[in-house]
């Protein structure tokens, strides 16, 4: 089974800061992954997903993650943050292949992150 | 277009007693899931369904709780005999088909056990 990892509880930056957010994932095989954020009372919306390809991919507002294969890593980065980016940011895995569990995203605990204007 | 919807937004019942919670989601979408949020933990997987497949049913963490998909289109999902540890946000989302494809989420239902 797949576990994801999210090294900050919680993320405190002034405005104009740059962001990098951790997320480690655990899996013996090829993963689909995604970042997810969910602003203050609102719902889950996707950020940006990496399949294939290009390991660097650019998603919504200015964000994006890298994946290292090597470090089973896909850290979220955006160069400049804004006081509308508070928000709580999951990173999440599901295997890349078809088949029983392929389905089940995994989530890691959550990121907050608090920008002061 | 409409996203997916949960209702109620928030439910608080004593324990012991049954409870429904209801997704609807987005038109033409064939996978549905069901995701339960804790206090300090991630989102936990509960149950999928896909098309007129039989649901997987593997992430319910008991016998008390259920879940049924009518017409390949709304869902609900029950708890009986409430207990606290089930006080969590619980979620829905709805992808174009199943697989690996993008869930979408609906705003969740808080369901709170006194």
């Amino acid at each position: 089974a797949q576990s994801v990892s999210q090294h900050n509880h919680h993320v405190i930056l002034s405005e104009a800061a740059s962001l990098e957010l951790g997320c480690n994932y655990s899996y013996g095989g090829t993963v689909n992954l995604f970042w997810y954020v969910q602003y203050p009372g609102q719902h889950l919306q996707l950020l940006l997903k990496y399949f294939s390809g290009d390991p660097l991919v650019k998603g919504i507002k200015g964000f994006e993650a890298e994946f290292i294969k090597s470090k089973f890593s896909f850290n979220l980065r955006k160069p400049s943050v804004q006081w509308s980016d508070t928000a709580e940011y999951f990173c999440a895995v599901i295997p890349a292949y078809s088949g029983a569990g392929s389905y089940q995203l995994t989530f890691g605990k959550g990121t907050k992150l608090s920008v002061i204007p | 277009g409409a996203g997916v919807s949960q209702s109620p937004s928030n439910k608080v019942t004593e324990k012991g007693k049954d409870v429904e919670l209801r997704c609807d989601p987005i038109s033409g979408h064939t996978a549905l899931y069901w995701y339960r949020q804790s206090l300090g933990q991630g989102l936990e997987f509960l149950i999928y369904f896909q098309g007129n497949s039989a649901p997987d049913k593997s992430g319910l963490p008991s016998d008390r709780f259920s879940a049924e998909r009518t017409g390949g289109s709304v869902s609900t999902l029950t708890i009986q005999r409430t207990q606290q540890e089930d006080s969590a946000v619980y979620l829905c989302a709805s992808s174009l088909r199943g697989g690996n494809q993008p869930q979408h989420f609906g705003d969740g239902t808080r369901l709170s056990i006194l």
